[in-house]
C-alpha cells in the first residue's frame, strides 16, 4: 500500500515563528503536493515538485517556501507563521504521469492541522 | 479556464437509499481525468474512483459509479445503497494529461446519512 506520512497531526505556532511540515512517501513517487484546506474553499494547491530539487508554484504560493532534497521527502516551510496560515495542510504523492488517458491519482498524508496563534 | 464546480454543500439522505453528488467541469482540454475523494471526520483523503475522458463505459467501483456525460461535462457520483459510513466531504477533482499533473479540486459536498 501507498504510505504518505506527515510530521504531525496537530501542531500549535506562534506568529512570526518559522514552520515547517514534513511529508515522506514510500511509494518513489516522482510527483509530490502541498495542499492548504479551508472550509468552503476545498483544496487549494500551494506548491508541487516534480523531481528532486525541483519544485513550481501552485495556486496560492505566497507565504510558503518547499524543499526537495530527497525523492520521498517534501518540506513545507512558513518562513514567518502568521494567523491567516491557520489551516488543516494535506501533502500527496503521485507517480509521473506516463501520457494520455492513464490514471495518476494522488495518494495523501493524514493531514496536519496548524493553529498559528 | 480549468474549473470544477460542485454545487450542493450539503446533503442528508437516508440510510439505504441512492445518493448522487454533483460534479461538473469546464475544460477546453480534450484529454482529461476526473476523480472522487471522499474524506471522512478523520481527515485522510481517500480515492474512490476515476474516469478517463476517452473512456467510452462509466467507471465503477463496488457501491461507487460515475455518472459520466461529455458533453454535458458532468461526472456525477452515484452511491448505492448508502451506509452509515458513507458520512463523509465527498470532493470531485480533474487532472490534465496534457499538461502536468497538477489536480483541480472542487469545493467538496459534505453527505450525511440519516439512520
Amino acid at each position: 500500500d501507498v504510505k504518505v506520512t506527515q510530521s504531525s497531526r496537530y501542531l500549535v505556532k506562534r506568529t512570526g515563528e518559522k514552520v515547517f511540515l514534513e511529508c515522506v512517501q514510500d511509494m518513489d513517487h516522482e510527483n509530490m503536493f502541498w495542499y492548504r484546506q479551508d472550509p468552503g474553499l476545498g483544496l487549494r494547491l500551494i506548491y508541487f515538485s516534480y523531481d528532486v530539487k525541483m519544485k513550481e508554484k501552485g495556486d496560492i504560493p505566497e507565504g510558503y517556501s518547499v524543499s526537495r532534497e530527497k525523492k520521498e521527502r517534501f518540506s513545507l516551510i512558513l518562513e514567518s507563521a502568521s494567523t491567516n496560515q491557520t489551516s488543516m495542510y494535506l501533502c500527496a504523492s503521485s507517480l509521473y504521469n506516463p501520457g494520455q488517458g492513464a490514471r495518476v491519482e494522488q495518494f495523501f498524508g493524514p493531514g496536519t492541522r496548524l493553529t498559528v496563534l | 479556464a480549468q474549473k470544477i464546480t460542485q454545487t450542493q454543500p450539503g446533503m442528508f439522505v437516508q440510510e439505504k437509499e441512492a445518493v448522487t453528488l454533483d460534479c461538473t467541469y469546464d475544460t477546453s482540454d480534450p484529454s482529461y481525468g476526473l476523480f472522487w475523494y471522499k474524506q471522512p471526520s478523520s481527515g485522510e483523503m481517500i480515492f474512490l474512483i476515476y474516469q478517463g475522458s476517452y473512456d467510452q463505459q462509466n467507471a465503477t467501483e463496488g457501491r461507487y459509479s460515475l455518472n459520466f456525460q461529455k458533453a454535458r461535462k458532468s461526472a456525477n457520483l452515484v452511491i448505492s445503497a448508502s451506509q452509515l459510513g458513507d458520512s463523509a466531504m465527498y470532493f470531485c477533482a480533474m487532472i490534465f494529461m496534457n499538461r502536468d499533473d497538477k489536480i483541480i479540486f472542487g469545493k467538496g459536498t459534505r453527505l450525511h446519512i440519516l439512520p
